[in-house]
């Protein structure tokens, strides 16, 4: 149980072009998403908590107009990645917060986007 | 602010060997402690967790973790490492409110095993 899925798994775009990742909760309900980023041989960096029905909350220093998130349903939050440029490569990995039992996060696989 | 630290960034162990990845936080209260493992390909999965009560934690794949307040570490531990736990390690905090929100990560530690 618990799974999260992500898609893509990779992506290579262009530079100027706009990504789209999705995020799935497979068998339960995610009211809170989160979405974070993960540079080569580095830590993962939270860059916002996604809340269904809602806005989302951007971490200090991410640009909300460059990595737009939405969360549409329990089960899908998508991180869109905006006019994208070959700094925005990273590994972007999501996680989901089980509605019934907040106590823990259960993180996707991640996306590699590499921006050309 | 809070922080993590594992101050091993690659540890390589034989296999059958003991184990033991180090982690310190900086909190302003006891926080709610985690330990992750990535493996490629693979989204990071839950080891175990840390939020009050006995401070030796068991957690799955014979993996344990002792949570010591006088040292702010929550250090992870497994009697015999196999072939199949190389992996990367990653120890995480958040907010002491027992509920997992805005985890801060340490840099990891890469595990190698040899044979």
């Amino acid at each position: 149980g618990a799974v999260v899925s992500q898609h893509p798994s990779w992506v290579i775009c262009k530079s100027g072009t706009s990504v789209k990742i999705e995020c799935r909760s497979l068998d339960f309900q995610a009211t809170t998403m989160f979405w974070y980023r993960q540079f080569p041989k580095q830590s993962l960096m939270l860059m916002a908590t996604s809340n269904e029905g809602s806005k989302a909350t951007y971490e200090q220093g991410v640009e909300k107009d460059k990595f737009l998130i939405n969360h549409a349903s329990l089960t899908l939050s998508t991180l869109t990645v905006t006019s994208a440029h070959p700094e925005d490569s990273s590994f972007y990995i999501c996680s989901a917060r089980d509605s019934g039992r907040a106590d823990t996060q259960y993180f996707g696989p991640g996306t590699r986007l590499t921006v050309l | 602010a809070q922080s993590v630290t594992q101050p091993d960034i690659h540890i390589t162990v034989s296999e059958g060997a003991s184990l033991e990845l180090r982690c310190n936080y900086s909190y302003g209260a006891t926080p709610y402690l985690f330990w992750y493992v990535q493996s490629p390909g693979q989204g990071l999965q839950l080891l175990l967790k840390y939020f009050s009560g006995d401070t030796l934690v068991q957690g799955i794949k014979g993996f344990e973790a002792e949570f010591k307040r006088s040292q702010s570490s929550f250090n992870l531990r497994k009697p015999s490492v196999h072939w199949s736990d190389a992996a990367e390690y990653f120890c995480a905090v958040g907010p002491p409110t027992g509920t997992a929100s805005k985890l801060t990560f340490g840099t990891g530690t890469r595990l190698q095993v040899t044979l």
